[in-house]
């Protein structure tokens, strides 16, 4: 299986902050990596797949890069609906795996 | 609108099994797969498996095989996840999650709101 790692596992961060969060794969994934974000006791909502594409209607704060096994979800200006949970996935090879998850939280 | 509603909270005791439904709406249900995963408590995010809700045809993490089953029912657009032989470490939220397509990449674009599933003697 493909091993997603998060960094950092968790961040403490300000509003207007710019917050970058890192997905490594165990091995290349092309730029099949999407993004997700999850507030306390809600379903996961999906920010960026294919590295970097937006979903419609998420906040162009957002933004993804990377290819190949080094990935980042980037933050623009931190603002208080953002603190959550965020998690990568790649969807190269079965099975589908997640990263452990960063938690942002407020300073 | 676009969504998945699913079924209420279960509690199971080990050794049971437990069927989730998950019923689409606002879209063609046999156009797009659907994903189930779950997540204990406190943890992240693990796939199960999928359904293609129009052949029936489905994929399963290996970890899973033989005590997982997805199926649907397309005249009423819904997926089933039943899991059998529950042990406590199967205490999880359960979601289902559609599957988005974009040229080659694939992502879960609609998600459920959860199913708790509780194993506890």
């Amino acid at each position: 299986d493909i091993q997603m790692t998060q960094s950092p596992s968790s961040l403490s961060a300000s509003v207007g902050d710019r917050v970058t969060i890192t997905c490594r794969a165990s091995q290349s994934i092309s730029r099949n990596l999407n993004w997700y974000q999850q507030k306390p006791g809600k379903a996961p909502n999906l920010l960026i797949y294919a590295t970097s594409s937006l979903k419609i209607g998420v906040p162009s704060r957002f933004s993804g890069s990377g290819s190949g096994t080094d990935f980042t979800l980037t933050i623009s200006s931190l603002q208080a609906e953002d603190f959550a949970t965020y998690f990568c996935q790649q969807t190269y090879r079965t099975p589908q795996t997640f990263g452990q998850g960063t938690r942002v939280e407020i300073k | 609108q676009v969504q998945l509603v699913q079924s209420g909270a279960e509690v199971k005791k080990p050794g049971a099994s437990v069927k989730v439904s998950c019923k689409a709406s606002g879209y063609t249900f046999t156009g797009y797969y659907m994903h189930w995963v779950r997540q204990a408590p406190g943890q992240g995010l693990e796939w199960m498996g999928w359904i293609n809700p129009n052949s029936g045809g489905t994929n399963y993490a290996q970890k899973f095989q033989g005590r997982v089953t997805m199926t649907r029912d397309t005249s009423i657009s819904t997926a089933y996840m039943e899991l059998s032989r529950l042990r406590s470490d199967d205490t999880a939220v359960y979601y289902c999650a559609r599957e988005g397509k974009h040229r080659y990449y694939y992502y879960m674009d609609v998600w459920g709101k959860g199913t708790t599933v509780t194993v506890s003697s």
